[in-house]
C-alpha cells in the first residue's frame, strides 16, 4: 500500500459539532482527493487539491471544507456535522508522471448522531 | 458534469465461470477507466485501467475492453475464484483535469464453490 494514513479511523460525534479529518502521505504526491462512500452510491468526490494551497470542489461539496497547507497533509472540516454526513470517507492520492492511478487510504468511519 | 452507470448491482457465478461487468458513461471527452476492487472493509485498490486510445487491455484473469462510440466499457475476469469476491467499481475521469473520478455505484460479486 502506498504511503498514505488517515485518522482518526473511526469517529462518533453528535449533530452540530465540528470535525476534522485528517489524511497523510509520505509519497510526495501532488493530487489529493476526499471522498465519500455511501451504500448505492459507490465513491462520490467531496474536495480535491492539486497543490499545496490549491483546491477545488467534487460533486458533494456541500457542508464540508478542506485545506492543504503542507504536501503531505490534506484536511477535511464538516464545519457542522449532520446526520446525513454519516459515511466512510476515503482519502486518495496521485502522480501524473507515469499514471493516473489514485491510491486510497484505509478510510474513517464517520458516525453522527 | 460526467454519470457512469454500472450492471449489474449483484452478480452471483459459480468458481470457473466468467463474470462481465457492464459500465456506460456520458461525457465523449473522457479518456480513462479504471477499475478498482473493494473487499470488505478495505479500501478500494486498482486492479486494471485503459486509456481511449486503446480498445482492449489484459492482465492474466482480468480484461477490460472499451467502445468509445458507444460510451460503454466492461470488466472481464475468466475462471473465477473464491478470492475475486469483492465489490468492484468502474469510474471515469478525463485526463488532465486532476483526474477526478466519477465512480459507478458498485457490482458486488460472489463466487461460490
Amino acid at each position: 500500500d502506498a504511503g498514505i494514513t488517515q485518522s482518526p479511523r473511526h469517529k462518533v460525534t453528535e449533530t452540530g459539532t465540528p470535525v476534522t479529518l485528517r489524511c497523510h502521505q509520505t509519497e510526495n504526491h501532488r493530487y489529493m482527493y476526499w471522498y465519500r462512500q455511501d451504500p448505492g452510491h459507490g465513491l462520490r468526490l467531496i474536495h480535491y487539491s492539486y497543490g499545496v494551497k490549491d483546491t477545488d470542489k467534487g460533486e458533494v461539496s456541500d457542508g464540508y471544507s478542506v485545506s492543504r497547507s503542507k504536501t503531505e497533509d490534506f484536511l477535511l472540516t464538516l464545519e457542522s456535522a449532520t446526520s446525513s454526513q454519516t459515511s466512510v470517507y476515503f482519502c486518495a492520492i496521485s502522480e501524473w508522471t507515469n499514471s493516473y492511478e489514485q491510491y486510497f487510504g484505509p478510510g474513517t468511519r464517520l458516525t453522527v448522531t | 458534469g460526467e454519470n457512469v452507470e454500472q450492471h449489474p448491482s449483484t452478480l452471483s457465478v459459480q468458481e470457473g465461470d466468467s463474470a462481465v461487468i457492464k459500465c456506460t458513461y456520458s461525457d465523449s471527452a473522457s479518456n480513462y477507466f479504471p477499475w478498482y476492487k473493494q473487499e470488505l472493509g478495505k479500501r478500494p485498490q486498482l486492479i486494471i485501467d485503459i486509456r481511449s486510445n486503446v480498445g482492449e487491455k489484459k492482465d492474466q484473469r482480468i480484461a477490460v475492453t472499451l467502445n468509445k462510440t458507444a460510451k460503454h466499457f466492461s470488466l472481464h475476469i475468466t475462471e473465477t475464484q473464491p478470492e475475486d469476491s469483492a465489490v468492484y467499481f468502474c469510474a471515469a475521469s478525463r485526463a488532465g483535469t486532476a483526474s477526478k473520478l466519477t465512480f459507478g455505484t458498485g457490482t458486488r460479486l460472489q463466487v461460490t464453490l
